[in-house]
């Protein structure tokens, strides 16, 4: 069964300070491996994505990285801000004959307190 | 453009009730999905649809109905609403061109609870 495991489930920092979040996943054939951003009340959207061939990615100041070997990825946060206060979801995509399954993980909640 | 538009925000039914959700997007998407999300568990796949005239079921279909008559709008139908069916639902939609790689373009989601 296609598994997403995401760590913390919570987390708590200040303003300012570094995190990084961890995927595990257990999904194949491994297509893709998406982090989205949730805001409370809102829809999730696209940071980054990383394809079976990326080690590391940046989108300003979150960089994601891929180990394909161990099945792992984080996402990394650098000088945190009060607006990166949300839910980061991991998102596995999975090739299955004609049709690409996703698995979502829970969810980190990040708090940054000023 | 608006993107993913889900009408409405909140709403609060009785044991039975029926209901539609609205879903409407405006980026010639062929692909759209409607999500729930509960408490402590990952975004749960309900039905998709790769085109108009095209729908198929996901992991939790149960008590959940859809059409696709048009490529911009995806209703989600409650039939007889049940207590387990509060949840906040979302809608998404994906490029068709981009496949696997194309992001999911979510809208800011219906919160549902029935009574």
């Amino acid at each position: 069964k296609n598994q997403v495991e995401q760590s913390p489930q919570s987390l708590i920092i200040l303003e300012g300070k570094n995190c990084t979040l961890q995927c595990n996943y257990t999904v194949s054939p491994f297509s893709n491996l998406r982090w989205y951003k949730q805001d409370t009340g809102r829809g999730p959207v696209s940071l980054t994505i990383m394809t079976f061939s990326e080690n590391t990615k940046s989108n300003g100041r979150y960089t994601a990285t891929l180990d394909a070997d161990t099945k792992q990825s984080s996402l990394h946060i650098t000088a945190s801000q009060l607006s990166d206060s949300a839910s980061y979801i991991c998102v596995v995509s999975a090739y299955g004959g004609s049709n690409y399954k996703l698995t979502f993980g829970k969810g980190t909640l990040l708090t940054v307190n000023p | 453009n608006a993107g993913v538009t889900q009408t409405p925000k909140f709403q609060v039914l009785k044991t039975g009730q029926s209901m539609t959700l609205q879903c409407a997007q405006d980026m010639n998407h062929e692909y759209m999905s409607w999500y729930r999300q509960d408490p402590g568990m990952g975004l749960r796949l309900i039905h998709y649809s790769v085109g108009a005239g095209i729908t198929d079921q996901g992991e939790v279909p149960n008590g959940y109905n859809v059409s696709r008559s048009t490529t911009e709008d995806f209703p989600l139908r409650l039939l007889s609403a049940a207590p387990s069916q509060t949840s906040v639902y979302f809608c998404a939609s994906r490029s068709g061109t981009g496949g696997p790689n194309s992001p999911l373009h979510f809208g800011n989601g219906t919160r549902l609870t029935v009574t």
